[in-house]
């Protein structure tokens, strides 16, 4: 079955300090893969994506993620976080279903 | 942000009691979704349309009926309402099913059964 697994359910850091958030999926074919981030109280943002070309990838607020895929993972990176990142981040993949599947979701708590 | 609205945003009803959500969008976009969002589960895909009164179940859809009469709305209907579904229901919406798509997401609703 298809599957995504976020392995960090709740992440804090300061203010400046690098993040990496992990991300594996379970599907042996061509995946699209997803992050989004849900802000408090606000509804889903797509943040990056990757379909297929180079595995890293830029998204918006300077957040990258990088698709491995012998390693099954799309990890998201920030260098530097700021509190305004205070949020949920969910990874989504797309297997031949078509449909999007996505993980338990990792809330970040940027401490200023 | 997409054209996409979701109303009632906060509902508080009763077990048993019939409720529906409705989802419109300005996009004229094909596809429309309907997910719930519960704590340690993600998003998990409940109805999903692609067309005019065209639509097929999800993972959860056990519950949960959906209509779609025009292409701007997509209705989510929940036949007899149980505290299990006490949870904040997502509509998205795409362009098309294809590998390049992307799905964006509307405001939400948070329903509360008692």
């Amino acid at each position: 079955a298809q599957s995504v697994s976020q392995h960090n359910h709740h992440v804090i850091l300061s203010e400046a300090a690098s993040l990496e958030l992990g991300c594996n999926y379970s599907y042996g074919g061509t995946v699209n893969l997803f992050w989004y981030v849900q802000y408090p109280g606000q509804h889903l943002q797509l943040l990056l994506k990757y379909f297929s070309g180079d595995p890293l990838v830029k998204g918006i607020k300077g957040f990258e993620a990088e698709f491995i895929k012998s390693k099954f993972s799309f990890n998201l990176r920030k260098p530097s976080v700021q509190w305004s990142d205070t949020a949920e981040y969910f990874c989504a993949m797309r297997g031949n279903t078509g449909k999007l599947i996505f993980g338990q979701g990792t809330t970040l708590q940027v401490k200023p | 942000d997409a054209g996409i609205t979701q109303s009632p945003r906060h509902k508080v009803t009763e077990t048993g009691t019939p409720v529906t959500l409705r989802c419109h969008q300005t996009e004229n976009h094909r596809y429309m979704y309907w997910y719930r969002q519960d704590p340690g589960h993600g998003l998990r895909l409940i109805h999903y349309s692609y067309g005019v009164k065209d639509t097929d179940k999800g993972e959860v859809s056990d519950g949960y009926s959906v209509s779609r009469s025009k292409t701007e709305d997509f209705l989510l209907t929940l036949e007899s309402a149980t505290s299990s579904q006490t949870s904040v229901y997502f509509c998205a919406i795409s362009d098309r099913a294809a590998s390049t798509d992307t799905q964006y997401f509307g405001p939400g609703t948070r329903l509360t059964v008692l």
